[in-house]
């Protein structure tokens, strides 16, 4: 069971560049989301999905953009890359879009931008 | 807006003493769900326990106990006996009935266990 699998696992990326963090699930979850982990900040909501087609705001959305094009896949765009962006994100996913389900965590994507 | 509070940035313990990490939560919601996840140094997130608003018992796995309480709203986590592959970051989190599955996480604790 592959679970949730984020690709890639380590990035190096320029000021001002665009790059997709992909996140998949085999699963079959309805929810599905993003989260960012900063040193003393713990992990803060960007982005989450409570089924295809639907995506929604979470804490730190600005800079991020998301689509959910299929139950599976639920990939995060920067589109501009800052260096406020740099740390480390999370994809999430869990059964159904109430909230007593615990979410099962991808390994996380280093990301650092320069 | 629900918020949740680990004042404990960091602990140092010797192993086999034990430890309780504390995490104090503020919610509007009559029905939530706490969790406690585990990070370890390796980064990865592994989810430790789950508890409804309705129920306060405590519960007991192994080495680990959690003790829930409405009244101080507080939820907080016991390793007995600690070990050195208990070193790592603990996170509390909280999720609201009317809120979908968004997580609102606490700062988390970083325990450290020395031999």
């Amino acid at each position: 069971n592959a679970g949730v699998t984020q690709t890639p696992k380590f990035q190096v990326l320029k000021t001002g560049q665009s790059m997709t963090l992909q996140c998949a699930q085999d699963m079959n979850h309805e929810y599905m989301s993003w989260y960012r982990q900063d040193p003393g900040m713990g992990l803060r909501l960007i982005h989450y999905s409570v089924g295809a087609g639907i995506t929604d705001q979470g804490e730190v959305p600005n800079g991020y953009n998301v689509s959910r094009s299929t139950t599976e896949d639920f990939p995060l765009r920067l589109l501009s890359a800052a260096p406020s962006q740099t740390s480390v994100y999370f994809c999430a996913s869990t059964p159904g879009f109430y909230s007593n389900q615990p979410q099962h965590f991808g390994d996380g994507t280093r990301l650092s931008i320069l | 807006a629900q918020k949740v509070t680990q004042a404990q940035t960091e602990i140092s313990v010797v192993e086999k003493e034990d430890v309780t990490l504390d995490c104090v939560y503020e919610t509007r919601d009559t029905t939530y769900y706490l969790f406690w996840y585990k990070q370890p140094p390796s980064g990865e997130l592994v989810f430790l326990i789950r508890r409804n608003s309705f129920d306060e018992q405590n519960e007991i796995s192994g080495r680990y106990s959690w003790n829930f309480q409405k009244s101080t709203s507080s939820f907080n986590f016991t390793i007995t006996a600690s070990q050195v592959v208990d070193s790592a970051v603990y996170f509390c989190a909280l999720s609201e009935s009317s809120g979908y599955s968004t997580l609102t996480f606490g700062k988390g604790t970083m325990l450290l266990v020395s031999p």
